[in-house]
């Protein structure tokens, strides 16, 4: 069965700070990694995901994370964090069949 | 494209009554997924279909939950009779290869007292 570790369960940050939110995957031949990004009283959206080819996938506002298959980590990092930012982070993972299995998730709290 | 559309989003009923969660996915997705959300177990699949045909259900908690898929644009998740610890958030999401890039709705939070 598949399972995401999602080491930290809160994170306390100040604006401008970097933050790293750290991911673990259960090995398998094939991966699909996904970061969800969720907001107060809304749903998932996607921040960035891994399918193949380059092992550092960026998201439009500034986050980026690496796929590390000898680690098995998918930890996801912005250099300079807003208060806009604070959320709730979801790492997940597939395999062929769309089915996401989802970590426990990290809330980001950027303060001023 | 409006996205994933659940609906109601919030709903709180008493415990031994019918609740009914719907769905429509975005145009042209033919993969649907029906998430839970809760405190203690995070994100749960609880079932998905592809082209209206339900391929996992196994995280369908008990008979008491089902699952529908009438049409292409259509789902209902179904509560019969519900119980408080069904409270949760109900997500409605769907995809389309390729890509593998699921989208979900804004949630159904369900109370049941």
């Amino acid at each position: 069965a598949q399972s995401v570790t999602q080491l930290d369960s809160q994170v306390p940050v100040f604006e401008e700070a970097p933050v790293e939110l750290r991911c673990n995957y259960s090995s398998s031949v094939s991966v699909y990694l996904f970061w969800y990004v969720q907001y107060p009283n809304q749903g998932l959206q996607l921040l960035l995901k891994y399918l193949s080819g380059s092992t550092l996938v960026e998201s439009i506002n500034g986050f980026e994370a690496e796929f590390n298959k000898s680690q098995t980590s998918f930890h996801l990092r912005k250099p300079s964090v807003h208060i806009s930012d604070t959320a709730e982070y979801f790492c997940a993972q597939s395999l062929n069949d769309y089915k996401l299995s989802f970590g426990a998730g990290t809330t980001v709290t950027v303060r001023a | 494209d409006a996205g994933v559309i659940q609906s109601p989003r919030h709903e709180v009923t008493e415990m031994g009554q019918e609740v009914t969660l719907r769905c429509k996915p975005i145009s042209g997705h033919d993969y649907l997924f029906w998430y839970r959300q809760t405190m203690m177990r995070g994100l749960e699949l609880l079932i998905y279909f592809n082209n209206n045909v339900p391929i996992d259900d196994s995280g369908m908690p008990e008979d008491r939950f089902s699952a529908k898929m009438p049409n292409a644009s259509f789902s209902t998740l179904k509560i019969q009779p519900s119980e408080p610890r069904d409270s949760a958030v109900y997500f409605c999401a769907s995809t389309s290869p390729p890509g593998n890039t699921i989208y979900f709705g804004e949630g159904s939070w369900l109370t049941v007292v």
